[in-house]
């Protein structure tokens, strides 16, 4: 496969529920990302992680919790969410950990609704 | 703080016309602007990437322009065609070590 993988394409789960969301690239890029694309809202910016290591958090609840264990994935664990939370959650990847100058490649995201 | 606006926010075109999206930031001293293409429930496709050592880039029918000085970036598409149809966003890199921040993009139908 090429490009920036993401799984389930599709999940529904309880608030009580526990569970996590993949991301995979194929690009060699060294870093990743997660973005929450909420209905008539902009894509906001959750977690970066540049050379497997976090390097901003923008205030995100702590019931979301990133996981990057190489530079080729990513995790979204998720716990104890809030109907409120329900969202496509995007990955991308990029070079040099600041689009470096060639963008963001991005996933085709995952649907999420907490019920 | 950096801001990005996109004009307008919904826009529907007969097949064939040539259209143009416009996406606006309140700070200039960006590193690069990315132009993207969404399709329902679906992730983001990249488009075009504009440097800010440059003015324009081109691919096919699409073609961007950026003026930093203004704050401003176009994306002009010739010939619409119904698969043409989408959210376009753009977004803008601000320096580098920064992540993008996008608009809250375009959706843009064009009927057959």
């Amino acid at each position: 496969e090429t490009g920036v993988t993401q799984t389930p394409r599709h999940l529904v789960m309880g608030m009580t529920n526990k569970k996590s969301l993949k991301c995979e690239q194929h690009l060699g890029h060294n870093a990743m990302y997660w973005y929450k694309q909420s209905a008539k809202k902009p894509l906001e910016l959750m977690f970066v992680y540049s050379l497997e290591e976090r390097v901003e958090n923008n205030s995100v609840p702590s019931r979301f919790s990133p996981e990057c264990p190489n530079s080729s994935h990513l995790f979204l664990h998720l716990h104890t969410l809030q109907p409120e939370d329900s969202a496509l959650y995007l990955c991308a990847s990029s070079q040099d950990g600041a689009g470096g100058g060639y963008g963001y490649t991005f996933g085709s995201g995952t649907r999420l609704t907490v019920v | 703080k950096q801001e990005v606006t996109q004009i307008p926010a919904a826009l529907s075109v007969p097949e064939g016309e040539n259209l143009v999206l416009n996406c606006s930031f309140t700070d200039s001293a960006i590193y690069n602007l990315q132009w993207f293409r969404q399709d329902p429930g679906k992730g983001l496709t990249s488009l075009l990437l504009i440097q800010s050592s440059q003015r324009e880039q081109t691919s096919g029918r699409l073609n961007a322009s950026l003026d930093k000085s203004s704050g401003r970036s176009t994306l002009y598409i010739a010939a619409s065609q119904p698969g043409d149809s989408a959210t376009y966003l753009c977004a803008v890199e601000v320096n580098y070590g920064q992540n993008f921040v996008f608009g809250p993009g375009t959706r843009l139908s064009v009927l057959p």
